[in-house]
C-alpha cells in the first residue's frame, strides 16, 4: 500500500506565479488534510476535505488559497500570486476517518516552496 | 485559540538514558491527543492517538500517558538509541474536532 504521495517535492515559483501542489492520499483515504511550515515554526492546519467537500478551512488564508479534493484524482493546495511569505514546506496527511474519534494522520514528503 | 505547548524544546542525552517530555493542552472540549515522531528529511509518523483519561500506551520502548482532566500527556522513551533521534511532535484536535493543532515539538539528539 503506497503511503502519501505529493508532487513536486520542490517548486520555484516568482512572484505573481501560480502554485499548485497535489496530493495522492493513501488507498482507502477519503479524508485529506494540509499543512503548512513556514521557516522556524510548527506545522500549522490550513484545510481538511473529504471527497468534495471542504470540512474546516479555518487555516487558510482568506485570500489567494484554495483548496479542493475532487471525486476523482488528487487533492490540489493552488496558491495564486504568489509572495515571497508563501515560502515554505507544506504537507498533506490522510486519514481513513475524520472527527472527533482521532484516526491517526498518515503525512506525505511535503512539498517545499520557494518564492523568488 | 488552541494552544499546544511542548517541553522541552530540545533535549540530548547518552544512549542508554530514558527521558520524557510533556505535552499540555487545554482540557475543555477535549477530543484526542496526536503523538507524532518526525525523523529529519522523512514525513511526520503517527505514534499514539490517545482519547481516554489515563489512557497508557505502548510501543517498543516508548509510552504515553493522558491526562484530560488536567491537560497534560508524557512521552517516555526508554533506554534511548541514537535511532530515536527526532522532533517528537503532540497534537490536539481543535473545538469543531476536525483539526490537529500541533505543538512546536521536542527535539531529541541521543549520542552514543
Amino acid at each position: 500500500n503506497a503511503g502519501v504521495m505529493q508532487n513536486p517535492r520542490h517548486l520555484v515559483r516568482r512572484r505573481g506565479q501560480e502554485a499548485r501542489l497535489r496530493c495522492s492520499p493513501m488507498k482507502g483515504h477519503s479524508h485529506v488534510y494540509w499543512y503548512r511550515q513556514l521557516p522556524e515554526e510548527g506545522l500549522k492546519f490550513m484545510v481538511y476535505l473529504q471527497k468534495e467537500n471542504i470540512i474546516d478551512e479555518s487555516g487558510m488564508p482568506k485570500e489567494r488559497f484554495s483548496a479542493e479534493f475532487p471525486k476523482e484524482g488528487p487533492s490540489i493546495l493552488r496558491i495564486q500570486q504568489v509572495v515571497r511569505g508563501d515560502s515554505a514546506a507544506y504537507f498533506c496527511a490522510s486519514s481513513p476517518c475524520g472527527g472527533p474519534g482521532g484516526c491517526e494522520q498518515y503525512f506525505g514528503p511535503g512539498t517545499r516552496l520557494t518564492v523568488t | 485559540i488552541l494552544n499546544v505547548e511542548q517541553s522541552p524544546q530540545s533535549l540530548h542525552v547518552q544512549e542508554g538514558d530514558s527521558t520524557n517530555f510533556t505535552c499540555s493542552f487545554p482540557s475543555s472540549n477535549f477530543y484526542a491527543l496526536h503523538w507524532y515522531r518526525w525523523e529529519t528529511a522523512k514525513s511526520p509518523e503517527a505514534l499514539f492517538v490517545m482519547t481516554l483519561n489515563g489512557d497508557e500506551k505502548k510501543k517498543g520502548r516508548i509510552s504515553a500517558t493522558l491526562n484530560t482532566k488536567e491537560g497534560y500527556s508524557y512521552l517516555y522513551i526508554k533506554g534511548s538509541q541514537p535511532e530515536d533521534s527526532a522532533t517528537y511532535l503532540c497534537a490536539s484536535l481543535n473545538q469543531a474536532g476536525t483539526a490537529l493543532i500541533f505543538g512546536k515539538g521536542t527535539t531529541l539528539s541521543v549520542s552514543s
